[in-house]
């Protein structure tokens, strides 16, 4: 079945150094790709989105590229701040539903 | 613009008990999923409702089912209760048509003991 492959956590970074965190799909059907990300205790916010190959989505400093070659979607971002500290969740949609599958996450913190 | 909520923030239930969780989507949607987040994990495709019928279903037990009402509210039901259910459950709204994003409640925390 369809999924997704996220870089494991957690990772700890320095204010306004250079995040990545890497991702990967499953290349069934033509899924549109998705960034959530979740504060603590909070629910699931959409990050950014990209719905075919070679699209860029970006949000508050946040991208993410849908490279079709690679099956990727990584998300960079190039100054983070400790308000960036969170879980980050990677997903795909797929069937007549659009259900998203999810990777398992990234916890992010990032110290001062 | 009331985004989408959820009720009751917090649950605690016994093994073999039953349980109702409630969804209200965002102001204009129509369709809503219901995932289920173990603890440390992505969130789990239960199944989404539209014109009060459920239209997909992930690999969930017939333990859960749900309702969509005519106003687009929705209700998940849990029925004999194991403590493997304990998570948090998660709404998700979105439109029918056109880039059907999915907005996602706060959620529910459910606890069985």
């Amino acid at each position: 079945g369809d999924s997704v492959t996220q870089m494991e956590g957690p990772v700890t970074l320095s204010e306004e150094a250079f995040l990545t965190i890497n991702c990967t799909y499953t290349a069934t059907g033509y899924p549109s790709l998705f960034w959530y990300v979740q504060y603590p205790g909070e629910g699931l916010q959409l990050l950014l989105k990209a719905t075919k190959a070679d699209d860029k989505g970006s949000n508050k400093g946040f991208e993410a590229t849908y490279r079709k070659e690679t099956t990727s979607f990584h998300l960079e971002k190039g100054s983070v701040q400790v308000s960036d500290s969170a879980v980050y969740f990677c997903a795909r949609d797929s069937g007549s539903a659009r259900q998203l599958t999810f990777g398992s996450g990234t916890q992010l913190t990032v110290l001062p | 613009d009331a985004g989408v909520t959820q009720s009751p923030t917090h649950l605690i239930k016994t093994r073999g008990q039953q349980v109702t969780l409630r969804c209200s989507p965002k102001s204009g949607h129509d369709t809503v999923s219901w995932y289920q987040q173990a603890l440390g994990q992505g969130p789990q495709f239960i199944f989404q409702y539209y014109e009060e019928e459920e239209r997909q279903r992930g690999n969930f037990p017939d333990r859960f089912s749900g309702h969509q009402f005519p106003n687009y509210s929705s209700e998940l039901n849990v029925n004999a209760l194991l403590l493997g259910d304990s998570a948090l459950y998660l709404c998700a709204s979105s439109l029918s048509a056109g880039a059907r994003e999915q907005y996602f409640g706060p959620g529910t925390r459910l606890t069985v003991t």
